[in-house]
């Protein structure tokens, strides 16, 4: 397994600005992602980051709207940009080891 | 194709009694179904999780059974506690690495 954190636990922000979540795993892995799950909901796929290359960005999410950064093989960021109340969800990341994901403890964004 | 169906949405269960949550997958490409425990403020966890080529894993009070002709699997919890109560999901995944996970199932254990 691994153990990752993410930077904030929590924050509440006023519509129109940006926040970066930081996540850190205290292994080196190779594939990393980033999930949002909505008040009361399931989890949806944002982006695949890879080291080394651009992040894949599934349907209904794009780069400008979540630009996400993975320097090393330990760290990746996702930034919601010019953020909305509807943004208001938990923003997950996780690791890939094996043939499991391990989630971190989720970032909990509120837009007012 | 790429749905995970889960059921039920809510289930309420008397300690000592046993859990059963169902999923129903439609792409064959799945070769990994994984199951999530998360409790409230907390990221989901990996409880258990099966390959197509098992019918049955059991770690434990927590079970999977796979039907793959009929793309169904599901978990069942034996001798629940009220400790087991969170949210559970249900998830595939194919050779891409993609988690598609169910809607889950908010699972209370009265004591």
């Amino acid at each position: 397994s691994a153990v990752i954190s993410q930077k904030p636990s929590r924050d509440i922000c006023q519509r129109g600005t940006s926040l970066t979540i930081q996540c850190q795993v205290d292994s080196q892995v190779t594939m990393m992602f980033w999930y949002r799950q909505q008040p009361g909901q399931s989890l949806t796929l944002i982006a695949t980051a890879n080291q080394g290359s651009e992040a894949t960005y599934e349907s209904g999410f794009v780069i400008d709207k979540f630009p996400i950064s993975r320097p090393n093989l330990t760290f990746s960021t996702l930034t919601v940009s010019n953020m909305s109340p509807e943004d208001s969800s938990i923003y997950l990341c996780s690791v890939e080891i094996g043939d499991t994901q391990y989630f971190g403890p989720g970032t909990r964004l509120t837009v007012l | 194709q790429q749905q995970v169906k889960q059921s039920p949405q809510s289930l309420i269960v008397q300690k000592g009694g046993i859990s059963i949550i169902n999923c129903a997958y439609e792409n064959t490409a799945f070769d990994y179904f994984p199951w999530y425990q998360q409790f409230p403020g907390k990221g989901p966890a990996l409880l258990i999780a099966i390959r197509p080529d098992v019918s049955e894993k059991k770690e434990g009070r927590f079970t999977i059974s796979f039907n793959k002709s009929a793309k169904q699997f599901s978990l069942h919890i034996m001798d629940s506690q009220p400790g087991d109560s969170a949210t559970y999901f249900c998830a595939a995944m194919n050779n891409t690495g993609k988690l598609i996970f169910g809607q889950g199932t908010t699972l209370q254990v009265k004591p």
